[in-house]
């Protein structure tokens, strides 16, 4: 079964950057990578999205390697608010596969 | 307003006892899955719908059942429910399984 693997938890401080790692063995040519946000009591919610090499938006950036078998979530200037459950999505053909989630906590 | 819609939010129930949890979403999307959220183990995928009437066997099928009768709506049914089944329970919905997914709220379903 092929796996996604991030750390468990992290700690960080108000203005600094929070880098999240996600190995994901056996990804695919086609397989996308994707990056989700949880509060506690909500669903998950769409932070990015990448194939490969640097992708970034308003809130967050996605570095990816040239072998893809990990990929790095960059959130910048990190607030109180960004205290949450990161999950790294690998999609294999049809079928979505979570990695166990890091808990960010960001301390003022 | 663009939503995931699950019902209900809160479940308690007893083993044995069928029961379904409903999902619908009114974004035209194509693709819908479910998840069961168990602490340190993250999401995981129970199964997913390509369109109407396809339906396939995500990492952790047994014990559930789905339908996708419709295209807004894919309800999970747990036939005869179990205690290792108490869980949180996730729909979402996309345009295709790379695309961004959208996800309700959550039903929290214990079974006693």
């Amino acid at each position: 079964l092929a796996k996604t693997t991030q750390p468990i938890s992290m700690d960080s401080y108000e203005g600094q950057e929070v880098n999240i790692t996600c190995s994901h063995n056996n990804i695919a040519t086609n397989d996308y990578i994707t990056w989700y946000q949880q509060f506690p009591s909500q669903g998950p919610r769409f932070i990015i999205q990448g194939y490969k090499t640097k992708v970034t938006n308003e809130v967050a950036s996605l570095f990816i390697p040239a072998d893809r078998k990990s990929s790095t979530l960059s959130l910048p200037r990190v607030s109180l608010s960004d205290t949450a459950v990161y999950y790294c999505l690998k999609a294999a053909g049809n079928k979505l596969t979570f990695g166990g989630g890091t808990r960010v906590l960001v301390k003022p | 307003e663009a939503q995931v819609t699950q019902n209900p939010r809160y479940l308690i129930t007893v083993t044995g006892k069928k029961l379904t949890v409903t999902c619908s979403q009114n974004m035209n999307h194509e693709y819908m899955s479910w998840y069961r959220q168990d602490p340190g183990l993250g999401l995981r995928q129970i199964y997913y719908s390509m369109n109407v009437e396809v339906t396939d066997k995500g990492d952790v099928p047994e014990g559930y059942k789905v339908s996708r009768k419709e295209k807004r709506n894919f309800p999970l049914i747990l036939e005869s429910p179990s205690p290792n089944q108490t869980s949180l329970y996730f729909c979402a919905s996309s345009y295709g399984a790379r695309s961004p997914l959208h996800f309700g709220n959550g039903t929290r379903l214990t079974v006693t």
